[in-house]
């Protein structure tokens, strides 16, 4: 099977700095993504990682360690429209071409 | 480019009954994949079509259907619906069936059973 941990909820304050861990068991690894929700909308694709080290796309940037079966999604200089759920996603490993997401975060941006 | 377009926006129906989601897939993607997404939790995969074709299947019941067409927009078919089917369920589109770690997400279609 497959299982993804992530934290329910973090909240941190504009202009900071927000780490978002992520933690996964699959019997295949295909690489590790992230995506954003905000409330009544559709994910959005952030990034994605297939080898160990670390991406980044403006001010959002995510790691990834296989040796660790772990990564996180960094937010840099938050700004209040930041505040969503983000979710880690993996490949499914049954070779069914989908993605397997986590429960997801929610983040909360304070002034 | 159009994006990935899902109608109706929202829908009520009750226990019982069918019901029919729509999906257009973004310009070039010939990929579909379906998620159930019910409050509070993560999108949970229903079911992907490739070139009309089901490509693989998540775990649900067989009274959860689909179709994909030659233009590869998609449909979601659910019969005899439950209470628990009510959430908001989102297709994806793709390029190509391998390219799921970047999918592109529709509005997403909310159905309450009541």
């Amino acid at each position: 099977g497959q299982s993804l941990e992530q934290p329910s909820e973090v909240t941190a304050v504009e202009g900071a700095i927000v780490q978002i861990n992520c933690t996964y068991q699959t019997s295949g690894f295909y690489g590790l993504s992230w995506y954003q929700q905000h409330d009544g909308g559709a994910p959005t694709f952030l990034s994605y990682n297939a080898l160990d080290g670390l991406e980044e796309t403006g001010r959002f940037s995510s790691f990834l360690s296989r040796s660790d079966s772990y990564g996180y999604l960094l937010l840099q200089e938050l700004q209040m429209k930041d505040s969503a759920s983000y979710f880690c996603a993996v490949r499914d490993s049954t070779g069914a071409n989908n993605l397997f997401f986590g429960t997801g975060t929610r983040l909360t941006v304070i002034p | 480019e159009t994006g990935v377009t899902q109608s109706p926006t929202h829908l009520i129906k009750t226990r019982g009954q069918q019901v029919t989601l729509r999906c257009s897939s973004q310009s070039g993607h010939n990929t579909v994949s379906w998620y159930q997404q019910a409050l509070g939790q993560g999108p949970q995969f229903i079911f992907q079509y490739y070139r009309e074709e089901e490509n693989g299947r998540g775990n649900f019941p067989p009274r959860f259907s689909g179709l994909q067409f030659p233009n590869y927009s998609s449909e979601l078919n659910v019969n005899a619906l439950e209470l628990d089917d009510s959430a908001l369920y989102l297709c994806a589109s793709s390029q190509t069936q391998l390219s799921n770690n970047e999918q592109f997400f529709g509005p997403g279609t909310r159905l309450t059973v009541l």
